[in-house]
């Protein structure tokens, strides 16, 4: 069974720029979360795909967009951006109906964001 | 959004056995504990989690107060690579609505 993966796993990019985090969701699991983890906090929510749609949104500006494909992979797209973007973007993934409290999430390694 | 409070560090030898506490006096009736850590360079990982009875599983031992205002999360014997930032996390029971992290215990292991 292969778990979580992301890529890439670090990145540097400029204010202003666009940048496309992958995830591969562990074997099974049909949900996807995002996460900004900024120095020294702990992880704070995106948002979730159940199914290839969005279904939770945490408090994130719309320059944050993501997709699931059918295959329940997902991206994190960021447009224009900041410096406080810079972060470790971690993606969970967990099976079953979202919105139950027993689902565990599985995370992968993140991806390091450096925005200069 | 339920909020729990947890120390910001402590410190454990190894092979003792450790408590780290959790407040969460806003429970409502249908939220779980659960609970994290997160590894250095590494993303969360899964430890345990409960409602009302105390748990145990092959990592640790939960025990929850009887009004469920706070838990407890019991490591038996310390490692070194327990070493980590334990995460206590009431899971909200709405549809779509995910973890809430606060910024965790850092625990240290001494050799």
């Amino acid at each position: 069974e292969t778990g979580v993966t992301q890529s890439p796993t670090h990145l540097i990019k400029t204010r202003g720029q666009q940048v496309t985090l992958r995830c591969s969701s562990q074997s099974g699991h049909n949900t996807v979360s995002w996460y900004q983890q900024a120095l020294g906090q702990g992880p704070q929510f995106i948002f979730q795909y159940y199914r290839e749609e969005e279904n939770g949104r945490g408090n994130f500006p719309p320059r944050f967009s993501g997709l699931q494909f059918p295959n329940y992979s997902s991206e994190l797209n960021v447009n224009a951006l900041e410096l406080d973007d810079s972060a470790l973007y971690l993606c969970a993934s967990s099976s079953g109906t979202s919105g139950s409290s027993y689902n565990e999430q599985f995370f992968g390694p993140g991806t390091r964001l450096t925005v200069l | 959004d339920a909020k729990t409070t947890q120390p910001n560090s402590m410190e454990s030898n190894e092979e003792e056995p450790v408590h780290l506490p959790c407040n969460h006096s806003t429970i409502s009736g249908t939220d779980y504990i659960h609970w994290y850590r997160q590894l250095p360079s590494q993303g969360p990982e899964y430890v345990i989690h409960g409602l009302t009875s105390n748990v145990n599983n092959r990592m640790a031992s939960l025990a929850i107060a009887e009004d469920r205002k706070s838990s407890t999360l019991i490591l038996h014997r310390a490692t070194l690579r327990d070493a980590a930032v334990y995460y206590c996390i009431l899971r909200e029971y709405n549809y779509g609505q995910n973890f809430v992290f606060g910024p965790g215990t850092r625990l240290s292991v001494l050799p």
